[in-house]
């Protein structure tokens, strides 16, 4: 079954800790996303990338990292820096950058402070 | 001013009526747009995307674009309980990094017996 799988479901994270979203593909979809929502919120782009080795800063970047060493991987690190981490966190793909291919999501993992 | 704006609601509609969700955005450049639906708890779902002005209609979905007065909006016919959720209208905007979606913060949609 093609899809967008994030693991894990549920995330809990100590103080001064890193946690590691995954976030994994098999839609052979070139670019990817990662997004975060509070309650009452909609949705605020973290880090994108369109390539494997390239990724660029969203909207809200600061206190997280990434990496894309593989088309079908996308992982988002939630560092020590980020002081609110709690929230729902949603991965996205899309087939290319083409503003006409929509974005689909994954089914989410969300993150709580310990 | 925001974005992409939405009224948050929540909206309630009887079963069986029309549902009229709205949504303003402000880059005039916006080239694609999208509506999503989300369950409580659930990731977004896409259900309808529009490019050009006019309507476009997917079963009991029809999504609504005008451009001029940067305004789109999603129109359920025959709205069943399953219908509540919350529906989040999402605008392309293009930058030098690549296509992006802004997202409205959703409009929660009520279907009542």
């Amino acid at each position: 079954d093609g899809g967008i799988t994030q693991s894990p479901k549920y995330l809990f994270r100590k103080e001064g800790q890193n946690v590691t979203l995954s976030c994994e593909q098999n839609l052979n979809h070139d670019a990817m996303y990662w997004y975060r929502q509070d309650p009452g919120q909609g949705l605020r782009l973290i880090y994108y990338s369109q390539i494997v080795n390239d990724f660029q800063k969203g909207d809200i970047a600061e206190g997280y990292s990434v990496s894309r060493e593989k088309k079908e991987s996308f992982p988002l690190t939630v560092t020590s820096a980020q002081k609110n981490p709690t929230a729902f966190y949603l991965c996205a793909s899309s087939p290319g950058t083409n503003s006409y291919q929509p974005q689909h999501f994954g089914d989410g993992t969300r993150l709580s402070i310990l | 001013q925001k974005e992409v704006e939405q009224n948050s609601g929540p909206l309630s509609v009887p079963e069986g009526a029309i549902a009229s969700l709205n949504c303003t955005y402000s880059d005039r450049v916006s080239q694609s747009f999208f509506w999503y639906r989300q369950y409580s708890g659930k990731s977004p779902e896409l259900i309808m995307s529009i490019y050009s002005n006019g309507d476009k209609e997917d079963g009991r979905f029809t999504a609504q674009l005008n451009k001029a007065s940067q305004y789109v909006s999603l129109l359920i016919r025959d709205s069943q309980p399953s219908d509540s959720a919350t529906y989040l209208c999402a605008v392309n905007r293009v930058t030098g990094g690549g296509n992006k979606l802004t997202f409205g913060t959703g409009t929660q949609l009520k279907v009542e017996l």
